[in-house]
């Protein structure tokens, strides 16, 4: 079974521009989230997606955004781009989403905003 | 308070010797547990997961859980060079859906 993919492997953008992060989850897999991580913050909750919905949100502003596709592939936009939002970007797929379900992640999209 | 606590290191222990690692959590009723090990640009992959008190045993991983302490423990045996890396504590909320919050992490280094 092929694992989780994630598109682009590296990105570099400027302050102000927006990005869109593309994560194609493990066949069968409904549930899709997505993390942030920083050498200061660890790794940190965005957002979760379950059949085209999103059932929990992290703390991060507005500009970040996401959205799921019916073949559960799952996007997630970054508008206005800031320096602080250079991290790595790793998605997360899981069968259902429940607690205690396995989350395997993709090899993540390192953004770098200069 | 952070919601997932872990001493970000480095921890190091010998070749051969028990990796000790430690992480605290604050929601008392947290109820899913997972440690992941995380290699330098690599993303994370999953090594236990412990659900209910006491101690799970995986090959040289045994992973223990005192939900009155709210606390997780992982234990490696036999430490290899090839165990180097950083291990992150992960703790999934009560109340249904995955929300899975992540402690900063603790670097392990195996001294050969």
């Amino acid at each position: 079974k092929a694992g989780v993919t994630q598109t682009p492997r590296y990105l570099i953008k400027t302050r102000g521009q927006q990005v869109t992060l593309s994560c194609s989850p493990i066949s069968g897999h409904r549930s899709v989230s997505w993390y942030q991580q920083t050498p200061g913050q660890g790794l940190q909750f965005l957002f979760e997606y379950f059949s085209e919905t999103q059932r929990n949100k992290g703390n991060f502003p507005g500009r970040f955004s996401g959205r799921q596709f019916s073949n559960s592939r799952s996007e997630m936009n970054v508008s206005t781009l800031e320096l602080g939002d250079s991290a790595l970007y790793l998605c997360a797929s899981s069968s259902s989403g429940s607690k205690g379900d396995t989350q395997y992640f993709g090899p993540g999209t390192r953004l770098t905003v200069l | 308070q952070k919601e997932v606590e872990q001493n970000s290191g480095p921890l190091s222990v010998p070749e051969g010797a028990i990796a000790s690692l430690n992480c605290t959590y604050s929601d008392r009723v947290s109820q899913s547990f997972f440690w992941y090990r995380q290699y330098s640009g690599k993303s994370p992959e999953l090594i236990m997961s412990i659900y209910s008190n006491g101690d799970k045993e995986d090959g040289r991983f045994t992973a223990q859980l005192n939900k009155a302490s709210q606390y997780v423990s992982l234990l490696i045996r036999d430490s290899q060079p090839s165990d180097s890396a950083t291990y992150l504590c992960a703790v999934n909320r009560s109340g249904g859906y995955q929300k899975v919050t992540f402690g900063i992490g603790t670097k392990l280094q195996v001294i050969p």
